[in-house]
């Protein structure tokens, strides 16, 4: 069965501090991760895709790393800001589907 | 270029009554899928349409059914509704013909049902 896990559930850290968001997956066979920002009771908003071939992707302040053989992603977020604060959820696509089938979210705060 | 865009915002029905929802996709995208979200969750697959015809559909039952047009907007139909369907109801587009790669969501429908 594919399915997606993010750890820790939530995360709690002071303004400025580096971090990074945990994301696993059981099947090595990923056409692509996607990470995305969800605001409290609003829509996903994407910040950056991976393709299978590809090992890393940055945006600003945000890298996102890939690691099919070891079944894991991370989201690196340096020098946090109070903005930073919502859910983050990981989505994988596996094989050649249209589907993405997310973990369950790191709820990050960052506190001023 | 515009966004998703998904209507209603809210919605509250009740059990057994059926609910239609629609999403706008962005501009130039021609697949819509269809996710539920329920509450401290990660979406759910629902369904997702190209080209005015379903291409894959998730672990939900035939109560939930869609529809995509020819502008490529989209209809969510839920008939007979439970108290489990009360969630966040979000809509995506992307572009086959751009590889379908980056999936753009909607703001979503909030839908209770009492």
């Amino acid at each position: 069965k594919q399915e997606v896990t993010q750890i820790p559930a939530a995360l709690s850290v002071p303004e400025g501090e580096n971090l990074v968001l945990n994301c696993s997956f059981t099947d090595s066979a990923i056409y692509n991760l996607q990470w995305f920002r969800q605001d409290p009771g609003k829509g996903l908003t994407s910040l950056l895709l991976i393709q299978s071939s590809q090992r890393e992707q940055t945006s600003g302040r945000l890298n996102a790393s890939l690691d099919k053989s070891s079944g894991r992603s991370t989201l690196y977020i340096a020098a946090s800001q109070p903005g930073d604060s919502a859910t983050y959820l990981c989505a994988v696509r596996f094989g050649n589907t249209g589907k993405l089938i997310f973990g369950q979210g790191t709820t990050l705060q960052v506190k001023p | 270029e515009t966004g998703v865009t998904q209507s209603p915002t809210h919605l509250i029905k009740t059990r057994g009554q059926q609910v239609t929802l629609r999403c706008s996709s962005q501009s130039g995208h021609n697949t819509v899928s269809w996710y539920q979200q329920a509450l401290g969750q990660g979406p759910q697959f629902i369904f997702q349409y190209y080209r005015e015809e379903e291409n894959g559909r998730g672990n939900f039952p035939p109560r939930f059914s869609g529809l995509q047009f020819p502008n490529y907007s989209s209809e969510l139909n839920v008939n007979a509704l439970e108290l489990d369907d009360s969630a966040l109801y979000l809509c995506a587009s992307s572009s086959m013909l751009q590889g379908g790669d980056t999936q753009y969501f909607g703001p979503g429908t909030r839908l209770t049902v009492l």
